[in-house]
């Protein structure tokens, strides 16, 4: 099974500054036409999770561009290029190269 | 408008089964494979299982294999859960959500397994 590891698991942010997380797989996540299945979610309290980027860098339909996604191989980051009041919840990295597996969550928190 | 909406949840005594459901609207239905995701109280994501177009392909988490079976029947846009041999840690909220990549999730429905 690939183990997808998300870092810093809890992540206090000033309103207004950078962010950034990190995921790594366990093993790479490239198929042979040379697609790469990784995205990522947000969960606020109490909501379903959204996907945010899809394919390491691609943003869905009104994903603040704020938001980037960057990576390779087995090495892939979050950022968020100035944090707002919104975006605090919990983000999560997932392959699905591979059936699926998700990050155990990076905890996004206003400071 | 895509929509996904759960249902089927219920609380479960261990070793039961139960029939989760999962109503879509809004797309093709035929287009996309089809997920299930599910959350344990005040846990993170877990993948539980995905489908193909047309129901001959299915992948499970290892941990789901042989208790859980995935289905779906194109005709009436609906995806299904039968979970099997339930245990206190089947607990959770089970989310439908499209494609394998989870581009769209439903609300979710709980499932309590207790004595």
């Amino acid at each position: 099974d690939i183990v997808m590891t998300q870092s810093p698991l809890s992540l206090p942010v000033t309103l207004g500054q950078p962010a950034s997380i990190s995921c790594r797989s366990s093993q790479s996540l490239v198929n042979r036409e040379g697609i790469t299945y990784l995205n990522w979610f947000h969960q606020r309290p109490g909501q379903s999770p959204r996907r945010l980027i899809y394919k390491v860098s691609n943003r869905d339909s009104g994903v603040p561009d704020r938001f980037s996604g960057s990576g390779s191989g087995t090495a892939f980051t979050l950022k968020i290029s100035r944090v707002e009041a919104e975006d605090v919840g919990v983000y999560y990295c997932m392959q699905h190269i591979y059936g699926g597996t998700f990050g155990q969550g990076t905890k996004l928190e206003i400071k | 408008e895509v929509q996904l909406v759960e249902s089927g949840g219920d609380l479960v005594q261990p070793g039961g089964s139960l029939r989760l459901s999962c109503a879509a609207s809004g797309f093709t239905f035929t287009d996309y494979w089809m997920s299930w995701v599910r959350q344990a109280p005040g846990k993170g994501l877990e993948w539980v299982a995905n489908i193909n177009h047309d129901g001959s392909a299915k992948y499970y988490a290892d941990s789901m294999k042989g208790r859980f079976t995935i289905a779906r029947d194109n005709a009436k846009n609906s995806l299904y859960l039968q979970m099997n041999s339930l245990r206190g840690e089947d607990t959770a909220l089970y989310f439908c959500a499209r494609e394998g990549g989870l581009g769209y999730w439903g609300q979710g429905t709980l499932v309590t397994v207790s004595s």
